[in-house]
Formats: C-alpha cells, structure tokens, sequence
C-alpha cells in the first residue's frame, strides 16, 4: 500500500464548476499537508499548506484535513482555465511524500 | 521565495552515457534535493545534499548510479550515469522554503529521455 493515495484523473469540468480534489494517506505521523501545482514544463509550486485538522481558505481555494480520517481535500471554486494543471497532495513527517497527482482541465 | 534554475532544461541522450544536471539557487541554503518525476507517476526524493558532507541517498538510489556534487551553498550537481531508457524523466531539484515549515520551492525540471 502506498502512503500517498491519489486519484490520477484526469478530471475534465466547465468553466465555473467547483473542483474537489482528494488524498488519503497512511502514515499517522504525517504532520504538515500541502497542495502542489504544476503547471505542464513547469515545476511543481506550493499552493496550500496547512499544520493542523480543519479548512484553510485562500481566495477560491479552501483545503481540507481531515486526521481522524487520513483524508485530504483541496477545493477549487469557480474554476478557470487557468486552473488547468498537474495537482499534487503532499505530507511530511520529516521528509515530504506526494501523491502521484490529479490532471484536472477546466474548460471555457 | 527562493528562484531555483536548472541546466539543461531538457536533453535526449543516447544508453550507456550520463548527464550532469545543475541546479542554481539565487540565495544561499543549508539543504538541496533531487527528485525524479516519472511518467504519470509521483515525485520520488533520490536524496538530499547539505554542503560540505556526502548526499544522503533514498532506497533503491545509490551513489554509484546518481552521484551528487554540492561545493557551495548555492549549486549542486546530479548525474545520471551509464543511462538505459528507464532512467527517462524529469529530474528536479529543490530547497527548503523557510517560510512554511517542511515545504519546498522546486526548479523547473530536466527532462531527459534515453534512447
């Protein structure tokens, strides 16, 4: 069993539509989760981080913990094509482990 | 934010040579990483440089394969040695982000296909 696990996509939605993007792990030691995006060529730039159970909210993303569950959700509201990029969920307890990505387009 | 640059961006190479990868830092930090990024897959740590002692290797990562130079603060090296087609992918390096505990700023990547 990985320790990371992500669904790979890809995920295709309209314009607007609210995007939820999701990890579970593993590894209760995990204590610091973040969200990566990784735009295509590019490499990968942090766009969430959270410490502890509970949202954080910046803008038109919102991340979610969930520990007692080892379940991680990124959201996305009105998505724009923009958004269009690699997601990738990542957690340490020491050094960090990814999941292995979401593909996600959003299309005009 | 720390801006982190990579030579060569890209590269196609032929079995049984290697490629040294640079990674550039614009400011000076303690530790730098090197991942591989493989084809639909995640990134996977081969192993982390401090200046001044030996790169610590993940499993299934050796020396002899991926050997890593780090002389200052600010640069570190990664060579991919005698090359079979398996070893095509992006290789990326990173460093610590100070700002945000346990996260990291990542180059751009090199990409890197074996024929």
């Amino acid at each position: 069993q990985k320790e990371v696990e992500q669904d790979p996509g890809p995920l295709s939605v309209p314009e607007g539509a609210i995007v939820s993007l999701n990890c579970t792990y593993s590894n209760s030691a995990f204590q610091y989760f973040m969200w990566y995006r990784q735009y295509s060529r590019k490499g990968p730039e942090l766009l969430m981080y959270t410490y502890s159970s509970g949202n954080k909210e910046d803008g038109r993303f919102t991340a979610q913990v969930d520990k007692s569950s080892k379940y991680i959700s990124l959201f996305i509201r009105d998505s724009q094509p923009s958004d269009s990029a690699t997601y990738l969920c990542a957690m340490s307890g020491g050094k960090l482990i990814f999941g292995q990505g979401t593909e996600l387009s959003v299309k005009p | 934010s720390a801006v982190i640059s990579q030579k060569p961006s890209r590269d196609i190479c032929q079995r049984g040579t290697s490629l040294t990868i640079q990674c550039q830092v614009d400011s000076q930090v303690t530790m730098m990483f090197w991942y591989r990024q493989q084809p639909g897959q995640s990134l996977t740590l081969i192993a982390t440089a401090n200046q001044g002692s030996e790169a610590t290797y993940e499993s299934g990562f050796v020396i002899d394969k991926f050997p890593i130079s780090r002389p200052n603060l600010t640069f570190s090296t990664l060579t991919v040695s005698n090359m079979s087609p398996e070893d095509s992918s992006i290789y990326l390096c990173s460093v610590e982000d100070y700002s945000h505990q346990e996260t990291q700023y990542f180059g751009p990547g090199t990409r890197l296909l074996v024929l």
